[in-house]
C-alpha cells in the first residue's frame, strides 16, 4: 500500500461546479498535512495547510480526518484557472511524502 | 525575497555519462529536499537535510546517486552513471522547519529537466 493514495483523475467538471478530493495516508504517525497545487511543466506550490479543525481559503476547504487517515479538498465555484493537479502531502517524523496528484480540468 | 534556484533548467546527456544539478535554497531555510518527478507522478523524495546533515536518505539510489550539502546552504545531486531511467525533472525544495517533527511549507524551485539518451 502507497503513504499516500490519490485518485489521478482526471476529473473534468463545468465551470462554477464543486469539486472534492481525498486523499488517505498510512503512516498514523503523521502530524503536517498540505495541499499543493501543480500546474503543467512548473513546479508545486503550496495550495493549503490542513489542520485538525479544518480551514478555508475562500473557495478552497481543507478537512482532516485522522480517525479514517485522510484529508480532503473541496473547491467551490470551479474557475477554468483552477484546471491542475492538486497533489496530497502528509510528514510524520523524519519522513514527508506526497501523493501522486489528482488532475482537474475545468471546462467552460 | 529570491525564491530557491536551480542549474541548469534543462540536460541533456548520454547514458552512462555523469550529471550534476545545483541548488540555493531560499535563505535562512534550514531543511533541503531533492525530488525526482516523473511524468504523471508526485514528486519522489530522495534525499532530506536538515542543515548539512542527511536526515532521510532512504529512497536515493546509492549505486549511482550522491549528494551533498558541505556548509549547509546550497547543495549539489549528482548521477554517475546516468541510465536511461533516470530520465525525470529533478527538484529542490527548501522550508524553515522547527524542531518536534512539524513540517513547514516547502518552496520548490523551478527544477531541472534531464534527458538520458
Amino acid at each position: 500500500r502507497k503513504e499516500v493514495e490519490q485518485d489521478p483523475g482526471p476529473f473534468n467538471v463545468p465551470e462554477g461546479a464543486t469539486v472534492a478530493f481525498n486523499c488517505t495516508y498510512s503512516n498514523s504517525a503523521s502530524q503536517s498535512f498540505f495541499w499543493y497545487r501543480q500546474d503543467c511543466r512548473k513546479e508545486p506550490k503550496l495550495l493549503m495547510s490542513v489542520y485538525s479543525s479544518g480551514n478555508e481559503d475562500g473557495r478552497f476547504t481543507a478537512q482532516l480526518n485522522r480517525a479514517s487517515q485522510y484529508i480532503s479538498l473541496l473547491i467551490r465555484d470551479s474557475k477554468l484557472s483552477d484546471s491542475a493537479t492538486y497533489l496530497c502531502v502528509s510528514g510524520g517524523y523524519q519522513k514527508v511524502t506526497f501523493g501522486i496528484g489528482t488532475k482537474l480540468q475545468v471546462i467552460p | 525575497e529570491a525564491g530557491v534556484v536551480q542549474s541548469p533548467r534543462y540536460k541533456i546527456i548520454e547514458k552512462k555519462q555523469p550529471v550534476a544539478f545545483w541548488c540555493n535554497p531560499i535563505s535562512g531555510h534550514n531543511t533541503l529536499y531533492w525530488y525526482r518527478q516523473n511524468l504523471g507522478q508526485g514528486p519522489e523524495l530522495l534525499i532530506r537535510y536538515e542543515n548539512e546533515e542527511a536526515v532521510d536518505d532512504s529512497q536515493l539510489p546509492k549505486d549511482r546517486f550522491s549528494a551533498e550539502r558541505l556548509k549547509g546552504v546550497d547543495s549539489t545531486l549528482k548521477i554517475q552513471p546516468a541510465e536511461l531511467g533516470d530520465s525525470a525533472v529533478y527538484l529542490c525544495a527548501s522550508s524553515l522547519d522547527l524542531a518536534g517533527g512539524l513540517y513547514n511549507e516547502q518552496f520548490f524551485g523551478p527544477g531541472t529537466r534531464l534527458t538520458v539518451l
